[in-house]
């Protein structure tokens, strides 16, 4: 899996957009970005996931740059429900043996909204 | 909606006990997973399973044991409870996705967590 680099904690305020950066330099072809949150004492909930084309769903938009080296997850109107630890995932989508069930999760992003 | 149920969220147990964590999915997923988080560590995958009676060992499987009778439960046994097991135990699901593109396989749901006190 393509390692990620993601700041260790950004604020935004409430109400604003909050941009998420992830730099994934070493993706390759067949590897997919995805994004999980933790909110604090909670289970990690999946967020979105994106090959290379931008993605929007109900929680959110991911922007994934035209070389794939790095996304931006955007929580277009952040809210205090949104604090929480965001993870930025890379990882091939094949069924090659029993290492590909594994997720790893990095330190990821502290995402703290003021009010 | 995915919903995955751990049986406690919060369990006190002393050395030496023998404890069982339960998961279950409502989803007919075929992966189930069981992880640990601690500070500083972040999550670390225990074991996990792609079917039924099928289990696989993840980074640290020492100290532990699964069980997967039924396609919707995934049991977690700590043999001999340890004061460094005490810690947040995450359960997780996922559905493996369409032959040649599982990217669904990645997308796991998960459980609200158990926190595990060995004293």
């Amino acid at each position: 899996d393509a390692k990620t680099t993601q700041p260790p904690s950004m604020d935004c305020a409430e109400g604003r957009a909050a941009n998420l950066p992830c730099n994934h330099s070493t993706i390759s072809g067949n590897e997919y970005v995805y994004w999980y949150r933790q909110i604090h004492s909670q289970g990690p909930q999946y967020i979105i996931h994106g090959l290379k084309n931008n993605e929007t769903n109900e929680m959110a938009s991911l922007i994934i740059t035209e070389d794939r080296k790095s996304s931006t997850l955007i929580l277009p109107h952040a809210t205090l429900r949104d604090t929480a630890v965001y993870y930025c995932i890379v990882r091939v989508a094949t069924n090659s043996g029993a290492g590909s069930y594994q997720l790893t999760f990095g330190k990821g992003t502290k995402l703290s909204v003021i009010p | 909606d995915v919903k995955v149920t751990q049986s406690s969220r919060y369990l006190v147990k002393r050395t030496g006990e023998k404890v069982f964590l339960e998961c279950v999915q409502d989803m007919d997923h075929e992966n189930m997973f069981w992880y640990r988080q601690d500070p500083g560590l972040g999550l670390r995958l225990i074991y996990f399973s792609y079917d039924v009676k099928m289990k696989e060992k993840g980074d640290i499987p020492e100290g532990y044991s699964v069980s997967r009778e039924k396609k919707e439960r995934f049991s977690l046994i700590l043999e001999s409870a340890s004061t460094n097991q005490t810690s947040m135990y995450l359960c997780a699901s996922s559905f493996t996705g369409l032959a040649g593109l599982r990217i669904a396989k990645n997308i796991q749901y998960f459980g609200a967590g158990t926190r595990l006190s060995v004293l």
